[in-house]
């Protein structure tokens, strides 16, 4: 079964538009992480944002924001007002517990978001 | 700061060829991890290491081996290259907190084409 799903493949939206990027995650652990990740179209993987399971609070930067609900095992990620520079693929990723000595970082396929000016 | 070092950026092979990709971290990171990109399939783990002498299976390791002697290096080799294995890849390092992997830094990715 697949850990983390990314269904949006691909979202165009018009600059200054706000956008969504949805992720769930299955788990069994009680204590994991959950990752957001950008991948610019240059190629680099950029690291986004870190969060633990125990931590529901929504974190904003900026114009980023993350939503994180254990009650719907989702951790989504909002970009207020998209800016041209946010054309990305954003990978959603899950970190288990590792006490079965098999610490895995999980990844979703990728949303690729393209944000026209 | 130089962070995840990653060569080579490209190379193409023939089938059969064997090769090294190599990765190099200066961050004193104790896990480091090897993934592959193909499109619609995300990062998939190929291998991992939780320091030097121990390595472990990720979700794709057939065809591909690899050491860790030191805390710095971590190569992935390809003994016997196959089309499948056309790619990117790359190379990942972290700290781990509790166990659990932290921030994952990348390499800029290896492009690799099997003929």
């Amino acid at each position: 079964a697949q850990k983390v799903t990314q269904a949006q493949t691909e979202i165009s939206v018009v600059e200054k538009e706000d956008v969504t990027l949805d992720c769930v995650y299955e788990t069994r652990d009680t204590t994991y992480y959950l990752f957001w990740y950008k991948q610019p179209p240059s190629g680099e993987l950029v690291f986004l944002i870190r969060r633990n399971s125990f931590d529901e609070q929504n974190e904003i930067s900026g114009r980023y924001s993350w939503n994180f609900q254990k009650s719907t095992s989702s951790f989504n990620f909002t970009i207020t007002a998209s800016q041209v520079v946010d054309s990305a693929v954003y990978f959603c990723a899950l970190s288990e517990d590792p006490s079965g000595g098999y610490q895995k970082v999980t990844f979703g396929t990728g949303t690729k978001l393209q944000v026209i000016p | 700061n130089a962070g995840v070092t990653q060569t080579p950026k490209f190379q193409v092979l023939k089938t059969g060829q064997s090769m090294t990709l190599q990765c190099a971290q200066d961050m004193n990171h104790e896990y480091m991890s090897w993934y592959r990109q193909d499109p619609g399939m995300g990062l998939r783990l190929i291998h991992y290491s939780v320091g030097a002498g121990i390595t472990d299976q990720g979700e794709v390791p057939n065809g591909y081996n690899v050491s860790r002697s030191t805390t710095e290096d971590f190569p992935l080799r390809l003994l016997s290259a196959a089309p499948s294995q056309t790619s990117v890849y790359f190379c990942a390092s972290s700290l781990t907190d509790g166990g659990y992997t932290g921030e994952l830094f990348f390499g800029e990715g290896s492009r690799l084409t099997v003929l």
